[in-house]
């Protein structure tokens, strides 16, 4: 089946700017997304990208995709405590007709 | 933007009761319904997708007699665990997305239900 991998952590100092990676293996996805859970919650859709986009700027977030590596990156400018949280890439799987999502990136904003 | 409510929050209850978990959206009409199950610190397993008024699809190893799914309208799903055991406990969240000929409609959630057998 298709796989979306993240990297498990990343700790920021608030201010910072936040850098989440994603890579995906469906070569045939269209829409790619980015959803926040805090803890005890639900997904909270932020972004989502064409894949004829290279680029998506939405307010603070920002977000990179490279289709020939099959690279997704979600860059979060100015990095406040209550962006905390546990970040989901997501991909839409035109098999299953589902997202599948990657493990999730735990965002640690330090004061 | 697009609500999606599900109840309740959270359960508790004895082992060999049956729980059923309602998902509604809101201002949409939610042609496919999707629920997943997430463990702790872990990423969201899909583990059905339904489409009003069809069966719902069942991924592997998800026993369908186990959990029940009811798509009986546009706005509400329903997910009935079963004669649920302690192995049954986890955080549910299900999920809406409306039509589409493409993929262009996002999914959007539920805030999730944490089911504890005890």
């Amino acid at each position: 089946g298709e796989d979306v991998e993240q990297s498990l952590f990343l700790s920021v100092r608030e201010g910072d700017s936040s850098v989440i990676n994603c890579t995906y293996t469906d070569s045939s996805s269209t829409y790619l997304y980015w959803y926040k859970q805090e803890p005890g919650a639900g997904l909270q859709l932020l972004t989502y990208i064409f894949s004829n986009m290279d680029m998506k700027q939405d307010q603070r977030l920002t977000v990179l995709l490279n289709k020939k590596d099959k690279h997704l990156s979600l860059r979060i400018a100015d990095t406040q405590t209550g962006d905390s949280a546990i970040y989901f890439c997501a991909e839409w799987d035109t098999g299953r007709r589902a997202l599948t999502f990657g493990s999730g990136t735990r965002l640690q904003v330090q004061p | 933007g697009a609500v999606v409510s599900q109840h309740p929050s959270r359960v508790i209850c004895k082992s060999g009761t049956s729980v059923k978990i309602e998902c509604r959206s809101l201002d949409f009409q939610a042609t496919t319904m999707f629920w997943y199950r997430q463990f702790p610190k872990q990423s969201l397993m899909l583990m059905a997708t339904s489409n009003e008024g069809s069966k719902a699809t069942y991924e592997q190893g998800v026993e369908k007699d186990k959990f029940l799914i009811n798509h009986a309208s546009l706005t509400l799903s329903t997910l009935t665990v079963t004669s649920a055991h302690p192995e049954d406990s986890s955080f549910y969240i299900c999920s809406a997305r409306g039509h589409s000929e493409n993929s262009n409609q996002p999914q959007h959630f539920g805030d999730g239900t944490r089911l504890s057998i005890l």
